[in-house]
C-alpha cells in the first residue's frame, strides 16, 4: 500500500485530455513540493513534471501539473500515442522523513 | 551530457550481500544530494535511500535499515549501496537518481537524471 494514492490505471483516445490524481497528507503534499515522473516501458524513469507544476526543458507543454492541498494532479492534453507509459508521483514525507511514491498509474491510449 | 551508470547487479543467494556502485559523470559529483530507488518486477518504485553531498546526513526506507548502507566517494565520482542480509523481496532493478537542484533540501528537490539501472535477483 502506497503513501500516496494514484488510480491504477487511466486511458483516452489520441487528442483528448486525461488527468491522473494523486493523494496524499498533511505530511507529504500537503507541506513539500510535488513531482512526478514517466517510464515508458522498458526504460528508466523520466522527471516530467517537478515542484509542483514546472516542467523541465524538453518536456511538452501538454504536461501540466497542479496541486491543491493533500492532492495533486498530473494533466495531459492532445495524447498522443507515445504517452502511453507508467506514470508516478513522489515527494518527501516529513513523518517517514523520507521520500514517498505513488503506487504508478498506466495510460493506456486507445 | 550528464550521466549515472549503475553496476555490480546479479543473482545473490538469501541472506547474502552485494555492492552496487553509480558511477557519474558530466557535473559536479560533490554539489549533489544522491539517492537510490528499486523497482521489483511488475511493481512500482520504492525511494530505498539518500545521502547529502558531503555525506552529512543519510536516509534509508525501513525496508533497508539496518541492511543497507550507502556511501559516495566525491573524488571517484562514485555512488555505493552495500547491501547485507539480502531477502527475496529485495529482488529489483536498482536505479540511482542525482537531484536535481545542487542548492534545495530533499523535500524541495527532485530525482533527475536516472541512471538505467542493475538488476539484483535475491534467490537461491
Amino acid at each position: 500500500q502506497s503513501v500516496l494514492t494514484q488510480p491504477p490505471s487511466a486511458s483516452g483516445t489520441p487528442g483528448q485530455r486525461v488527468t491522473i490524481s494523486c493523494s496524499g497528507s498533511s505530511s507529504n503534499i500537503g507541506s513539500n513540493t510535488i513531482n512526478w515522473y514517466q517510464q515508458l516501458p522498458g526504460t528508466a524513469p523520466k522527471l516530467l513534471i517537478y515542484s509542483d507544476n514546472q516542467r523541465p526543458s524538453g518536456v511538452p507543454d501538454r504536461f501540466s501539473g497542479s496541486k491543491s492541498g493533500t492532492s495533486a494532479s498530473l494533466a495531459i492534453s492532445g495524447l498522443q500515442s507515445e504517452d502511453e507509459a507508467e506514470y508516478y508521483c513522489a515527494t518527501w514525507d516529513d513523518s517517514l522523513n523520507g521520500v514517498v511514491f505513488g503506487g504508478g498509474t498506466k495510460l493506456t491510449i486507445l | 551530457e550528464v550521466q549515472l551508470v549503475e553496476s555490480g547487479g546479479g543473482l545473490v543467494e538469501p541472506g547474502g550481500s552485494l555492492r552496487l556502485s553509480c558511477a557519474a559523470s558530466g557535473f559536479t559529483f560533490s554539489n549533489y544530494r544522491m539517492n537510490w530507488v528499486r523497482q521489483a518486477p511488475g511493481k512500482g518504485l520504492e525511494w530505498v535511500s539518500s545521502i547529502g553531498s558531503s555525506s552529512t546526513y543519510i536516509y534509508y526506507a525501513d525496508s533497508v535499515k539496518g541492511r543497507f548502507t550507502i556511501s559516495r566517494d566525491n573524488a571517484k565520482n562514485s555512488l555505493y549501496l552495500q547491501m547485507n542480509s539480502l531477502r527475496a523481496e529485495d529482488t529489483a532493478v536498482y536505479y540511482c537518481a542525482r537531484v536535481g537542484s545542487g542548492e534545495l533540501p530533499l523535500r524541495r528537490n527532485w530525482f533527475d537524471p536516472w541512471g538505467q539501472g542493475t538488476l539484483v535477483t535475491v534467490s537461491s
